[in-house]
């Protein structure tokens, strides 16, 4: 059965740097999307992604944030100066389309020390 | 106001029990909802996923929306020590593409 994939499980980084996450979506789908949660918290909502553009974001997506599609299978989440807030679980999801069930890879566990 | 509440739990029932987990929501323009199921540290995974009021049914799963008083359930009949998991109920705002969760429910079912 197709999944979505997530490399690295788990990545630590010092304050300041930059950390780029990277999602391989199930190959037919069109519709990408980045979600994170604070290790207690709910899962939010972080970005869409859709015909190589933000489809919609939410206000912690900002100016430190980036997405891209570089090709046609891999989808990155880059954190440009990586804050001691941004650690967290990232999942990636992806979707036939904007109805559709989104499914969710296994995450990344990003730890900002 | 939290768009979609659950209560986080825990809850903790035997091994057999027919579970009952619910969820609120509080924007009547969601449009469909799911219930995914979310192991320790992992991805969640989609259990169920309807569209309109009334009852749908996969396996030992059932999903329950009521539309009236924007009240989500998912009923887990026989369950088993490997249902033990977190459960986040989740929707799309109408015209949005984003899926709003609630907090998750976590479930310890014992042997």
């Amino acid at each position: 059965e197709p999944e979505v994939t997530q490399t690295p499980s788990h990545q630590v980084t010092q304050m300041g740097q930059e950390v780029i996450l990277r999602c391989v979506p199930i190959s037919n789908h069109l519709y990408f999307y980045w979600y994170r949660q604070i290790l207690g918290q709910k899962v939010e909502f972080l970005v869409s992604f859709y015909n190589n553009e933000i489809s919609e974001k939410s206000e912690i997506f900002d100016d430190q944030f980036s997405v891209e599609r570089p090709d046609g299978s891999n989808f990155t989440l880059k954190i440009r100066s990586t804050k001691l807030e941004d650690s967290a679980m990232y999942f990636c999801a992806s979707g036939a389309d904007s109805t559709d069930t989104q499914y969710f890879g296994p995450g990344t566990r990003l730890t900002v020390l | 106001q939290k768009e979609v509440e659950q209560d986080p739990g825990p809850l903790s029932v035997p091994e057999g029990a027919i579970v009952s987990l619910n969820c609120t929501y509080s924007n009547s323009a969601f449009q469909y909802f799911m219930w995914y199921r979310q192991y320790s540290r992992k991805g969640p995974e989609l259990l169920m996923y309807t569209y309109s009021s009334g009852n749908k049914e996969d396996g030992r799963f059932t999903a329950q929306v009521d539309k009236s008083s924007k009240y989500i359930s998912l009923f887990i009949r026989d369950s088993q020590p490997s249902d033990s998991a977190t459960y986040l109920c989740a929707g799309p705002p109408q015209g949005a593409q984003k899926l709003v969760f609630g907090q998750g429910t976590r479930l310890t079912i014992n042997p």
